[in-house]
């Protein structure tokens, strides 16, 4: 079946930092891919997606590559705020059907 | 617009007692999530709605576990009877419907705590 590795976490970073959140996945087919967010107290958010190989998601200064070679997604942003400390959830959109299989989370807290 | 609505945000039960959480997903969106979030883990998909009539409910554990969506809108899930490994975060989300395309919007969630 599907399914959705992310880098084992937490990852604790000082502001202006580079960030990687690395993703990798199974899938029969092509799937789609995204990155989530969960902010505290809040519900998960869309950040940012990809729906074929080689295309890039960007968004709020985030950024990630849909790689068919490598089966992975990584998430990257040149330089993390504060603000960005969160949840972030990888995820994978089957080709049929609109079920989410997501990974386990990697938890980011960025210092001052 | 509003977002997806979650009740209660918060429930402590005991364990063989059971519960029952209500979602009013975005007006107009057709398709209905319900997610069981355990700590530490990713979402996993319990059931899943087009209007009222269920599209994929393969990993919700039936001899406990119910959800419905009578009028195509709010929808319910109840757990009975609850057991200590249902303790988690409840998400509900809606979208216009299940292409790819279509983004899925989360509610905040319902957090249960079984003792």
């Amino acid at each position: 079946g599907n399914s959705v590795t992310q880098m084992e976490g937490p990852v604790t970073l000082s502001e202006e930092a580079f960030l990687t959140i690395n993703c990798t996945y199974t899938a029969t087919g092509y799937p789609s891919l995204f990155w989530y967010v969960q902010y505290p107290g809040e519900g998960l958010q869309l950040l940012l997606k990809a729906t074929k190989a080689d295309d890039k998601g960007s968004n709020k200064g985030f950024e990630a590559t849909y790689r068919k070679e490598t089966t992975s997604f990584h998430l990257e942003k040149g330089s993390v705020q504060v603000s960005d400390s969160a949840v972030y959830f990888c995820a994978l959109k089957e080709t049929s059907g609109s079920r989410l299989t997501f990974g386990e989370g990697t938890q980011l807290t960025v210092n001052p | 617009e509003a977002g997806v609505a979650q009740s209660p945000r918060y429930k402590i039960i005991e364990k063989r007692q059971s519960v029952a959480f209500w979602c009013n997903p975005i007006s107009g969106h057709a398709t209905l999530y319900w997610y069981q979030q355990i700590l530490g883990q990713g979402p996993k998909l319990l059931i899943q709605f087009q209007n009222n009539g269920v599209v994929d409910d393969s990993q919700l554990p039936k001899d406990r576990f119910s959800a419905e969506r009578l009028k195509g809108v709010d929808s319910t899930l109840k757990i009975q009877p609850a057991k200590l490994e249902d303790s988690a975060v409840y998400l509900c989300a809606s979208s216009l419907g299940d292409s790819l395309a279509n983004v899925l919007t989360f509610g905040a969630g319902s957090r249960l705590t079984v003792l």
